[in-house]
């Protein structure tokens, strides 16, 4: 069974800390997708990047940056340097084939002025 | 370009009543997807589809109906509301079934 795991139900950062958010899943597939999706308080939900389960090399975009490890079935996302924009709720999703993919229960990010 | 459209933005249900969710994308996009988002519990999957004429369960699909008779639109429909459908209803699509996906804006429905 698919499954994606994001422990931090919620984090609070004084802007301009570092924060890394923790998703770790669980697949039985060897070919496999992951994801990241930012909700701002607006409520849309907004795509962030995507991993295929072959490509371990880790990202980086700006600010954030994504760490993937198959060895430990973790894909997590850290924000430098953070900032109140950043205040959301991001999700963290595994997808593996056939169009059906799992979310996580996604964590709260509230970043503080 | 309009992305993902979704009607109606908010919605107030009695029990038992029926009603659709609509969505409609203008990229092309075969596949399309429904999930309903409660608190703590992310996404859920209701239905999808992988092209016109086809669709296909989530993991949450009881009560809820879904057809794709074009490849824009997306309909989904309740048909006997109860207060454990009070959520909020978002719309995708994507170009490809391993891709990312394109979400609406979303409906939030409430049953009373």
């Amino acid at each position: 069974a698919q499954k994606v795991t994001q422990a931090q139900t919620e984090i609070s950062v004084v802007e301009k800390e570092d924060v890394t958010l923790d998703c770790v899943y669980e697949t039985r597939d060897t070919t496999y997708y992951l994801f990241w999706y930012k909700q701002p308080p607006s409520g849309e939900l907004v795509f962030l990047i995507r991993r295929n389960s072959f490509d371990e090399q880790n990202e980086i975009s700006g600010r954030y940056s994504w760490n993937f490890q198959k060895s430990t079935s973790s894909f997590n996302f850290t924000i430098t340097a953070s900032q109140v924009v950043d205040s959301a709720v991001y999700f963290c999703a595994l997808g593996t084939g056939g169009f059906k993919t799992i979310f996580g229960a996604g964590t709260r990010l509230f970043v503080k002025a | 370009n309009a992305g993902v459209t979704q009607t109606p933005k908010f919605q107030v249900l009695k029990t038992g009543q029926s009603m659709t969710l609509q969505c409609a994308q203008d990229m092309n996009h075969e596949y399309m997807s429904w999930y309903r988002q409660d608190p703590g519990m992310g996404l859920r999957l209701i239905h999808y589809s992988v092209g016109a004429g086809i669709t296909d369960q989530g993991e949450v699909p009881n009560g809820y109906n879904v057809s794709r008779s074009t490849t824009e639109d997306f309909p989904l429909r309740l048909l006997s509301a109860a207060p454990s459908q009070t959520s909020v209803y978002f719309c995708a699509s994507s170009y490809q079934e391993t891709a990312e996906q394109y979400f609406g804006p979303g409906t939030r429905l409430t049953v009373t």
